[in-house]
């Protein structure tokens, strides 16, 4: 069964480090996104990306956050000065349309100390 | 008001009772629901997808919706403790693309 895979499972980093959160998503689907969820916290949306482009971001996606699919299967976080308050699980997903159901991957756990 | 409330449990119920999990929302153009599952530091699964209002089954869950009420509601059937995990509802309207989470339901079936 097709599923959206994340790497790497755990990063841990330092404070002011830039990361870069990868997914592969389903290969017939046409809209990504990153969530995140603090632990003990809803999960959050933070950028929805379609035809190579953002559709949708949420106040939580300042200028440090970045994304990319820098290829026909891979699409990418990249969080740019790292701060404390960004450790949480980061959790791709994807959707073959609008209005269809979304797929999530099994989440990065980011941890900055 | 929060757009989509859901009562955090934790919901401890015996092997074999039936669950009633449910959310509100405040949006009313909210029109795509789905129901996810989630084990402790692991993704979201997707359980059930509905739209607009109704009811549907899939094995022992059924989901239902009542748009006028802005109320959601997922039931397992026969829980399983194997059904021990956190539930969130998620909806969507049909222009925007985000999902609204709740903050998700804690379950506990006990053998």
């Amino acid at each position: 069964e097709p599923e959206v895979t994340q790497t790497p499972s755990h990063q841990v980093t330092q404070m002011g480090q830039e990361v870069i959160l990868r997914c592969v998503p389903i290969s017939n689907h046409l809209y990504f996104y990153w969530y995140r969820q603090i632990l003990g916290q809803k999960v959050e949306f933070l950028v929805s990306f379609y035809n190579n482009e953002i559709s949708e971001k949420s106040e939580i996606f300042d200028d440090q956050f970045s994304v990319e699919r820098p290829d026909g299967s891979n699409f990418t976080l990249k969080i740019r000065s790292t701060k404390l308050e960004d450790s949480a699980m980061y959790f791709c997903a994807s959707r073959q349309g609008a209005g269809t159901e979304a797929f999530f991957g099994q989440g990065t756990r980011l941890t900055v100390v | 008001q929060k757009e989509v409330e859901q009562d955090p449990g934790p919901l401890s119920v015996p092997e074999g009772a039936i669950v009633s999990l449910n959310c509100t929302y405040s949006n009313s153009a909210f029109q795509y629901f789905m129901w996810y599952r989630q084990y402790s530091r692991k993704g979201p699964e997707l359980l059930m997808y509905t739209y607009s209002s109704g009811n549907k089954e899939d094995g022992r869950f059924t989901a239902q919706v009542d748009k006028s009420s802005k109320y959601i509601s997922l039931f397992i059937r026969d829980s399983q403790p194997s059904d021990s995990a956190t539930y969130l509802c998620a909806m969507n309207s049909n222009s925007g693309y985000a999902l609204n989470f709740g903050k998700g339901t804690s379950l506990l079936v006990t053998p």
